[in-house]
């Protein structure tokens, strides 16, 4: 069985420039969620997506942040414009459903470097 | 709010020598708890989940325990081998998937 996919694996940009990262969960996996791991923390919930609906999206800095999952499938979160604080691994996870009893796998993740 | 503490930040030990993880929790009212691994610049790898209902759960060298009542977890290492060197993560879910700042674990040749 496939893992969860991420692309790309490195960014490096300079702030105030946009980027995109892309997510392609487990297949029949309903739920998709994205994180962002400070260096030296634990991943911190930014979204949460059930099919192509939004969850819970309550720590997403909106002002900024942007992710959809508009087939149900695939995922992209974007930011724009970066800043120096957004330098973390992104963290992409899914679920076959969303109510907590089930196992979220997680993707290799996206290292940023805002410069 | 769910708050979720893991002591020590981090752990030098030699190796064979037997360890335990700490993690601690604020809320029990939990659906399960999940321990990983993560190497550096990788993503996580998920080592032992133990639902609410359960109290231990065994993967190798590699025990976890579950005190829902009482808040606390633990990660039983046997037998430490440098490969065993890298951040250990908990995380506990409810509503959503709160995780513990990590113990940082090097394990000398």
């Amino acid at each position: 069985e496939a893992g969860v996919a991420q692309s790309p694996r490195y960014k490096i940009i300079e702030k105030r420039q946009s980027v995109a990262f892309w997510c392609n969960p487990i297949s029949g996996h309903a739920t998709l969620y994205w994180y962002q791991q400070i260096l030296g923390q634990g991943p911190k919930l930014l979204i949460q997506f059930q099919n192509n609906g939004v969850v819970d999206d309550s720590q997403l800095p909106k002002d900024r942040f942007s992710a959809e999952r508009l087939k149900g499938v695939d995922s992209t979160l974007k930011i724009q414009p970066a800043k120096l604080e957004d330098s973390a691994v992104y963290l992409c996870a899914s679920s076959w459903q969303g109510d907590g009893h089930y196992e979220q796998f997680f993707g290799p993740g996206t290292r940023l470097t805002v410069l | 709010k769910q708050e979720v503490t893991q002591i020590p930040a981090a752990l030098s030990v030699p190796e064979g020598e037997n360890l335990v993880l700490n993690c601690s929790f604020t809320d029990s009212a939990i659906y399960n708890l999940q321990w990983f691994r993560q190497d550096p610049g990788k993503g996580l790898t998920s080592l032992l989940l133990i639902q609410s209902s359960q109290r231990e759960q065994t993967s190798g060298r590699l025990n976890a325990s579950l005190d829902k009542s009482s808040g606390r977890s633990t990660l039983y290492i046997a037998a430490s081998q440098p490969g065993d060197s890298a951040t250990y993560l908990c995380a506990v879910a409810g509503n959503m998937l709160t995780f513990g700042g990590g113990t940082r674990l090097m394990v000398k040749p």
